[in-house]
This record gives structure tokens, C-alpha cells and sequence, in this order.
């Protein structure tokens, strides 16, 4: 089974500053998905970012980059000039390719990181 | 743009009692999933249908059963409610096939 972990429970950044979370897995498969959510106190799932393990080039969504590392199972996320709308639980999560639903089919979530955003 | 719709937003059940979830998926989406996320837990995959039929299967009780209709919508139900079943239950949706899905904001499920 696919296992995610977050080893950060918690960050806190000034906001305008650039912070990065962390995020391993383990897996023996070649084939997934990764993605970065993230759950502000409203307490819904919203996607910030995905990356394809078949894809060498990292992914970005504006502010929101990836540093994926597939050798290393390492998949971080970097926020650049963050703000204060950015603060929320993050949470990474696993995509095996076998699911063939695709979307949100059987998402293996890490325990998250509470970001706070210092004004 | 519509969203993924969750009735109700709250609800709150006695231990024994059965309960029923409700998920409206965004429009012309055929695939819907259920994940339940217990407090200061992350979420769980319970189970997922495309075009009514179980597409996969996660960690739900056999006391939880949950069926897909022919306009997409999903209704997740569970009997003899436990208090451990207490949590945040997310439906999301998405086409089948496609990489993102969209979340739902959740119902919240008190068992006292």
C-alpha cells in the first residue's frame, strides 16, 4: 500500500515570503498522480496543483510550484509572495494510475500542514 | 460555476440511527467519490461510481452502502451509526477519466 508523509504539521511564513512544504511517499509503482490540496477553515478540498510521475517537468499554477523529485519519492510544494488567503491546511495526496476513474479515485491524503500566514 | 452540492451541510444523528448523504455532482460530470475525514484526520476514500456503477472501493463499513443514479447524483447511507462514524463526509466529482476532480463542501455527521 501507498503511504504518504507530511512531516511538517505545522509552518508559519511573514506573508510576501516564499515558503515550501514537504512531502515523501512510498510506493513501488511507476505509474501515479500527485497533487497538493488544500482545506481552508471553510473545510473544503480545493485542488492547488498536480504533477504526472511520467512528467519529467515540474508543475506550476502561478504562485504554486512543485519540486518533484521521483528517485528521491519526494514531492514539495513552494508558494512564492504568500498571502494571506494562501493560509489553510495542505495536504498531499497519491493517485495510483490503476485507478482508472481518474480524478479524485482513491487518493491516499498525508496527516496535512497547518500554514499560517504572519501578517 | 455550479459545484459539487452536499445536503445537508449538518447533521446530527443518535448511535443506532441511520443517515443519508446526499451528493449533486457538477453538471455533466459522471463520476463521483466519497471520502470521509474523521476530526484532525486526513480524508479516507470510501468509494467511487461512474455511470452507476462502483467504479472502486476503499475503507467503508459494511454498514455504509452507497449507490449512483441515472442523473449522476449519489447518495451515500449509512445505518447503525457509530460515534466513531462522527466526521466530515466530502463527495467530489469529476469526468471519468480526466485527472481533476472538484470537491464538494462537505456534510458534517455528529453521532450522539
Amino acid at each position: 500500500a501507498q503511504t504518504v508523509t507530511q512531516s511538517q504539521p505545522e509552518m508559519s511564513v511573514q506573508e510576501a515570503e516564499t515558503v515550501t512544504l514537504s512531502c515523501t511517499y512510498d510506493t513501488s509503482e511507476s505509474d501515479y498522480y500527485l497533487f497538493w490540496y488544500k482545506q481552508p477553515p471553510s473545510r473544503q478540498m480545493i485542488l492547488v496543483i498536480r504533477q504526472e510521475a511520467y512528467k519529467q517537468q515540474n508543475a506550476t499554477e502561478n504562485r504554486f510550484s512543485v519540486n518533484f523529485q521521483k528517485a528521491a519519492k519526494s514531492f514539495s510544494l513552494k508558494i512564492s509572495d504568500s498571502q494571506l488567503g494562501d493560509a489553510a491546511m495542505y495536504f498531499c495526496a497519491y493517485r495510483s494510475a490503476r485507478y482508472s476513474g481518474g480524478g479524485a479515485d482513491g487518493l491516499t491524503f498525508g496527516k496535512g500542514t497547518h500554514l499560517i500566514i504572519q501578517p | 460555476a455550479a459545484g459539487v452540492i452536499q445536503s445537508p451541510r449538518h447533521l446530527i444523528k443518535e448511535k443506532r440511527e441511520t443517515a443519508t448523504l446526499k451528493c449533486y455532482p457538477i453538471p455533466r460530470h459522471d463520476t463521483v467519490y466519497w471520502y470521509q475525514q474523521g476530526p484532525g484526520q486526513d480524508p479516507q476514500f470510501l468509494i467511487s461510481f461512474y455511470e452507476k456503477m462502483q467504479s472502486d472501493k476503499g475503507s467503508i463499513p459494511d454498514r455504509f452502502s452507497a449507490q449512483q443514479f441515472s442523473d449522476y447524483h449519489s447518495e451515500l447511507n449509512m445505518s447503525s451509526l457509530e460515534l466513531g462514524d462522527s466526521a466530515l463526509y466530502f463527495c467530489a466529482s469529476s469526468l471519468w477519466g480526466f485527472t481533476e476532480a472538484f470537491f464538494g463542501q462537505g456534510t458534517r455527521l455528529t453521532v450522539v
